[in-house]
């Protein structure tokens, strides 16, 4: 079956480092996205990894495995503006289908 | 450039009734998916329509349905509202040209079934 587990909470510190991880078994794989979603807004787009390794943009970073069907989004400097929902999702399809498989999502507080 | 606009933004209905959602596309995106978003379940795939067909479906029953205009304008409708119908209803737009290509959001449309 389809599965994508990222855990449900986590709460750091202003300016602190946060790592956010999401484990994936699908039938098929063709990228991983990570999306951020304030309270009420739309998910906004935050990475994109189909290769083994890290992509760094600013402050955000992601890493995939793919062997170990394993990723992280790290989270540099955090600012109180970053408490929000992460979610992990798959494109298990075709390359550039609109069909992605999306965890639960990883609500993150950030406190002073 | 306008982002996906969904409407209405909220909707409130009762039980038995039918519910049509609209969603407007970025200019240029031909790929439109519906997402259904509840705080147990997390994003749920419903469907995705590209030129005006439906290419992908997810596992929800035939009371939802979709379609897509020459304009990649999107509606979807669900009959026979259900209490466990209420959820957020997201709509995405694409490209879908290459690989990596990202899905955009719109803001949703919040659906209460009472």
């Amino acid at each position: 079956g389809q599965n994508i587990d990222q855990p449900t909470e986590m709460t750091a510190t202003e300016g602190a480092i946060v790592q956010i991880n999401c484990t994936y078994q699908t039938s098929g794989f063709n990228g991983l996205f990570w999306y951020q979603q304030h309270a009420g807004e739309a998910p906004t787009f935050l990475s994109y990894n189909v290769l083994d390794g890290l992509e760094e943009k600013g402050r955000f970073s992601s890493f995939l495995s793919r062997s170990k069907g394993y990723s992280y989004l790290l989270l540099k400097e955090l600012q109180m503006k970053d408490s929000a929902s992460y979610l992990c999702a798959v494109r298990d399809g075709s390359g550039n289908t609109g069909k992605l498989i999306f965890g639960q999502g990883t609500t993150l507080q950030v406190k002073p | 450039k306008a982002g996906v606009t969904q409407t209405p933004r909220y909707l409130i209905k009762t039980r038995g009734q039918q519910v049509t959602l609209s969603c407007s596309p970025i200019s240029g995106h031909r790929s439109v998916s519906w997402y259904q978003q509840t705080p147990g379940q997390g994003l749920q795939f419903l469907f995705e329509y590209f030129s005006e067909t439906q290419r992908n479906k997810g596992n929800f029953p035939g009371r939802f349905s979709g379609r897509q205009f020459s304009n990649s304008r999107s509606e979807m409708n669900v009959s026979t509202l259900e209490l466990g119908d209420s959820a957020l209803y997201l709509c995405a737009s694409s490209l879908a040209r290459d690989r990596g290509e990202k899905l955009f959001f719109g803001s949703g449309t919040q659906l209460s079934v009472l």
